[in-house]
C-alpha cells in the first residue's frame, strides 16, 4: 500500500491565484482530514470528512474548500490565494476498523507559499 | 474534544529515559489519548494510545494517572533518532464524531550524545 499520498510537495501561487491540493489513500479509510502547520506551530485542522459525500469544517476553514466524491480522495481547493495561506499542509485519514482505534495516517505536506 | 497541555521543550540523554509528561484535566469518559511525534518536517506518526490502562508497544509505554487527568509517555532507552515534536491529542476513538481532534503545540524533545 502506498498509504496517503499527496500532491504537489511544493509549489508557488500569487495573491489571488487558486489551486487544489491533492490527497488519496489506499488503505479503504471512512475518515480523511487537512491539516494546515504553520512555521514553529502545531497543526491545525482545516476541514475533514467521514465518508464519500460527508465533509464538516474544522478550526480554520475560512478560505478553503473540500469534497469528498469517492472514499480514497479528498482534494482541498484554494480560492483566491492570500500570503496567510502559506503553510505546510498534511493530509490525513485513519479508520474506525484499523484496529488502533481511529489512529491517523499522514501524508509527506505539501509546501505551499503565496507571494 | 478536550485540549492538552505539554511542556514547550526537554532534553534527554541518549540512552537515559525520556518521559513527555501531558495535562488533559478536561478528558470526557469516551476519549483516548494519543501520541504522535513528528521529525524534522515529516507527516505525524502514531505512537501508542490508550483510555484507561496503562499502554506498552514496540515503540513506547503510556501511563495514565487513575483520574485521567494526566499521562506520560515514556521511551525507555532515548537514540538520536528520537528528536522530535511530540504531540499529546485527546480524541473519541469509536464514534461519528471522531473527526474532530486538536493538535497543540507539542513538546520539541531533544536528544543529547
Amino acid at each position: 500500500n502506498a498509504g496517503v499520498t499527496q500532491t504537489p510537495k511544493f509549489r508557488i501561487l500569487k495573491i489571488g491565484q487558486s489551486m487544489t491540493l491533492q490527497c488519496a489513500q489506499d488503505m479503504n479509510h471512512n475518515y480523511m482530514y487537512w491539516y494546515r502547520q504553520d512555521p514553529g506551530m502545531g497543526l491545525k485542522l482545516i476541514y475533514y470528512s467521514v465518508g464519500a459525500g460527508i465533509t464538516d469544517k474544522g478550526e480554520v476553514p475560512n478560505g478553503y474548500n473540500v469534497s469528498r466524491s469517492t472514499t480514497e480522495d479528498f482534494p482541498l481547493r484554494l480560492e483566491l490565494a492570500a500570503p496567510s495561506q502559506t503553510s505546510v499542509y498534511f493530509c490525513a485519514s485513519s479508520s474506525l476498523s484499523s484496529g488502533r482505534d481511529n489512529e491517523q495516517f499522514f501524508g509527506p505536506g505539501t509546501r505551499l507559499t503565496v507571494l | 474534544d478536550a485540549k492538552t497541555t505539554q511542556p514547550t521543550s526537554m532534553d534527554c540523554a541518549e540512552g537515559r529515559a525520556a518521559n513527555l509528561p501531558c495535562n488533559h484535566s478536561t478528558i470526557s469518559g469516551n476519549e483516548y489519548v494519543y501520541w504522535y511525534r513528528q521529525i524534522h518536517s515529516q507527516g505525524p506518526q502514531y505512537i501508542i494510545h490508550g483510555l484507561k490502562n496503562n499502554e506498552t508497544n514496540e515503540m513506547a509505554s503510556l501511563i495514565i494517572t487513575e483520574d485521567r487527568k494526566s499521562s506520560t509517555l515514556i521511551l525507555p532507552h532515548a537514540t538520536l533518532r528520537d528528536t522530535a515534536v511530540y504531540y499529546c491529542i485527546v480524541r473519541v476513538g469509536h464514534n461519528t464524531n471522531a473527526g474532530k481532534s486538536t493538535f497543540g503545540d507539542g513538546t520539541t524533545l531533544t536528544v543529547k550524545p
